[in-house]
């Protein structure tokens, strides 16, 4: 099946600094691919849709000079939280939609992001 | 705007029984995906079903059962003969379609925390 990770898979960062967090597909091109985040015992809510070649397009509420998004290849998007805070600590996951089969979405394995 | 609710936010059975976990949806589209996840205590998504608006049809994979009923709007979740593999957090999801075609973003309900007591 299709794989998609995520990196890194657990980090820890004091307040104040910025995490960049990877999301690739491994064996499928992806011209989209999603931003979810997930607090802890509730439910994921998308942030962001990520377009290679083109800007992201942002939920509501969602701050975009807070979390930058980057989908430079068709295989790789990035996210970057900028100047962290403790509020932000939460489990980021991404999604990506196989250009050829776009009705699936693959889920990657997720990265837990605590802010000290 | 779309919606989903669980309305059952914990189950808790004993081994062997059946279990439904309910899901409804709200969407004013009228091409949409509809979608079952599992996520265990490692926190990684595993995918169960995807359905299309136009596909109606119940659908049964071993012990896991889906009922599409566009009519009240739902997607139930059935599992027989429960096993305590199956504990884990059990999300249903929503998607219009995008304009190129396929899914777009997924809007989750709450979730249902299922728990399979031996």
């Amino acid at each position: 099946g299709a794989v998609v990770s995520q990196h890194p898979s657990r980090v820890i960062c004091k307040s104040g600094t910025s995490v960049k967090i990877e999301c690739r597909s491994l064996d499928f091109q992806a011209t989209t691919m999603f931003w979810y985040r997930q607090f802890p015992k509730q439910s994921l809510m998308l942030m962001a849709t990520s377009n290679e070649g083109s800007k992201a397009t942002y939920e509501q509420g969602v701050e975009k000079d807070k979390f930058l998004i980057n989908h430079a290849s068709l295989t790789l998007s990035t996210l970057t939280v900028t100047s962290a805070h403790p509020e932000d600590s939460s489990f980021y996951i991404c999604s990506a939609r196989n250009s050829r089969s776009a009705d699936t979405q693959y889920f990657g394995p997720g990265t837990r992001l605590t802010v000290l | 705007a779309q919606k989903v609710t669980q309305a059952q936010t914990e189950i808790s059975v004993v081994e062997k029984e059946d279990v439904t976990l309910d899901c409804v949806y709200e969407t004013r589209d009228t091409t949409y995906y509809l979608f079952w996840y599992k996520q265990p205590p490692s926190g990684e998504l595993v995918f169960l079903i995807r359905r299309n608006s136009f596909d109606e049809q119940n659908e049964i994979s071993g012990r896991y059962s889906w009922n599409f009923q566009k009519s009240t709007s739902s997607f139930n979740f059935t599992i027989t003969a429960s096993q305590v593999v199956d504990s884990a957090v059990y999300f249903c999801a929503l998607s219009e379609a995008y304009p190129g075609g396929g899914a777009d973003g997924l809007t989750f309900g709450k979730g249902t925390h299922l728990i399979i007591q031996p």
